[in-house]
Formats: C-alpha cells, structure tokens, sequence
C-alpha cells in the first residue's frame, strides 16, 4: 500500500514539445506529492508538489494534474528544452511523517 | 546548490565491513533523513532524524543506524556491509519533521561494495 509507481521509464521529446510523466499511488493517506528532479551527479531537486484539495498547480513550464478519485497524478513540462534532460521521481507523503515514497524515475531526453 | 553537503563523496568498501556517512544540513535546518538509492532506481527512505531524535524508519535492518548531533549534522552508520548496500546514499534536510516541508537533497555518497 505503500508503492508509488510511475510511467513511462524513458522518454524522448523534440525540442518545444511536451513532456508527460504519469504516477499512480496506492495510499489514500497521502496528502503531498512532490515531483524531483535530479542530475546525473547531483541530488534530487524539488520541482514542483501538489496537495489533493487542488486539481492543478502550475508553475512556469511545468504542471501538476492530480486526480484524486483515480489516485493518480502527473507532471507536464511545456516547451521542454534540452536542459530539461534529466531524470524525474514523483513522490507521496503523509503530512505527520517525513517518509517521501518515490516512484521508479522517468529518464527524460529532450533532442535538440 | 541546496547547502546540505555529504562527505565522502564516494567510498569503496568490502563485505563485513563497517561505513559511516556524514551529512551537514543547510543552515536552519534541524531534520535529517537519509535515502538509499540504488541503480535506476527512486529513493527509498531510511529514517528521519528530528532535534537529535530518530522520528521514523523505512524498511532497513537494525544494521542501519543513525544518529544526529547538536548542530543537526547527521552520521548514517552500516555495519556488517553486504553486496547489495552499494548505492548512493542521500541526505536530505529540512526545517521542521513531517513530509510537507521541502527537503533539500544533499550530492550523494556514493558506497561501492565488493
């Protein structure tokens, strides 16, 4: 009950198009959901993070949609740019635990 | 740059030995928790260390310890090493305990295990 998973593993977009990365969870517990990016060599980064009392959260190129009732959500990047290579981990937490669940990573290559 | 630093940055150990990691959290910081991730793989979660107090533990034998100090900076200690341990272990620091504030991730210590 405690699984994030995430599709797909990989993705390649083009230059200026938009990247999709889907994650399900299981625990209706969770109450926060971060997305992470993370470099090779570097630590994961926060991104982006929803709470299930909103549908949608934007911030810049990058979108939250979250579906409570199918428990799922999913990251949009607009017009995703080379630099936005890098690998994502969405994320599920209960609010009185420091516990982060990750999801299995989306390597993401944007082609120029 | 998140200001939480790790030391090693990379380790090579044998089996049945005995590791410690270090982590210093960003300033202001007084919660820790420590990440294993291995391989193409996501993080998986340790235990959180709160005001020099464990305050949570993943799924890791007793093997796995920790321990926090007066200045928040945090050791990940594991004994009796085996093959599987190899992956990069991550701190992660943040302002208070509980999973709603932001936890800035460290580089990483990268345990190799042979």
């Amino acid at each position: 009950q405690q699984q994030v998973k995430q599709s797909p593993q990989s993705l390649i977009v083009q230059k200026g198009g938009i990247s999709i990365i889907n994650c399900a969870y299981e625990n209706t517990a969770f109450d926060y959901f971060p997305w992470y990016q993370q470099f090779p060599g570097k630590g994961p980064a926060l991104l982006i993070a929803i709470r299930p009392d909103v549908s949608e959260k934007k911030e810049g190129r990058f979108t939250i949609s979250f579906n409570k009732s199918a428990k799922q959500f999913s990251l949009h990047i607009m017009d995703s740019q080379p630099g936005d290579s890098a690998t994502y981990f969405c994320a599920g937490s209960t609010s009185n635990t420091g516990k982060l669940i990750f999801g299995q990573g989306t390597t993401l290559q944007v082609k120029p | 740059e998140t200001g939480v630093t790790q030391s090693p940055t990379h380790l090579i150990k044998t089996r049945g030995q005995q590791v410690t990691l270090r982590c210093s959290s960003q300033s202001g910081h007084n919660t820790v928790s420590w990440y294993q991730q291995a391989l193409g793989q996501g993080p998986q979660f340790i235990f959180q260390y709160y005001r020099e107090e464990e305050n949570g533990r993943g799924n890791f034998p007793p093997r796995f310890s920790g321990l926090q100090f007066p200045n928040y900076s945090s050791e990940l200690n594991v004994n009796a090493l085996e093959l599987d341990d190899s992956a990069l272990y991550l701190c992660a620091s943040s302002s208070q305990q509980g999973a709603r504030e932001t936890q800035y991730f460290g580089p990483g210590t990268r345990l190799l295990v042979l």
